[in-house]
């Protein structure tokens, strides 16, 4: 079993550069959310998606997009990458119904320079 | 302002001893609350929840305690074993479909 899995694990950009972070989950989870972790602050929640062809935004959207075109991927996209946006980004999904617990991926270190 | 704040950075316990680690919350909306584990370089691990209609919940090793008219749980790890070693999140969701809410970690370190 895959689970959730992200794509690239590791990645370098330039500031100004734009790029998109994919999220598959094989589950047939309804719900998906991008989450970033820096050093002493947690997990924060950047967007998520209850379903096909929804997003919504969470504690801290900016400079971020994202897209869920298929139930099975949630790709975020940076437009233009800042140093700030630096961190640990995680996805994960869950099955609909309240209390359900969230599976994470491995994570992807992007560095912004 | 956090909803969700785990105020031990770190705990050190020896092999074979109890580990209690501690999350206090501030949003009375918050439905489930659950524990995460998570090692190096890897994503967070689901270990065990409780919903706010109880007050224990366990699961082999590990016990979390729900207080909610003090909005504070624990988790217990009983006995501690050496691969206990991670980084455990505390975090809270309501009913919604709206993800979850964490707090900072806590690094918990099991020496032998």
């Amino acid at each position: 079993n895959a689970g959730v899995t992200q794509t690239p694990k590791f990645r370098v950009l330039k500031t100004g550069q734009s790029m998109t972070l994919l999220c598959a989950q094989d589950m047939n989870h309804e719900y998906m959310y991008w989450y970033r972790q820096d050093p002493g602050m947690g997990l924060r929640l950047i967007h998520y998606s209850v379903g096909e062809g929804t997003t919504a935004k969470g504690e801290v959207p900016d400079g971020y997009n994202v897209s869920r075109l298929k139930k099975q991927n949630f790709l975020l996209g940076l437009e233009s990458a800042a140093p700030s946006q630096t961190s640990v980004y995680f996805c994960a999904s869950r099955q609909q119904g309240a209390g359900t617990e969230a599976f994470f991926g491995q994570g992807t270190r992007l560095t912004v320079v | 302002d956090q909803q969700v704040k785990q105020n031990s950075p770190s705990l050190s316990v020896q092999e074979g001893r109890i580990s209690i680690l501690n999350c206090d919350y501030t949003n009375s909306m918050f439905d489930y609350f659950l524990w995460y584990k998570k090692y190096p370089a890897e994503g967070p691990t689901f270990l065990i929840s409780i919903s706010s209609i109880k007050d224990k919940n366990e699961d082999g090793r590990f016990t979390v305690f729900l207080n909610k008219s003090a909005k504070h749980l624990s988790l217990h790890i009983v006995p501690s074993q050496p691969g206990d070693s991670a980084v455990y999140f505390c975090a809270a969701m309501g009913r919604g479909a709206d993800g979850l809410t964490f707090g900072k970690g806590t690094h918990l370190i099991i020496q032998p």
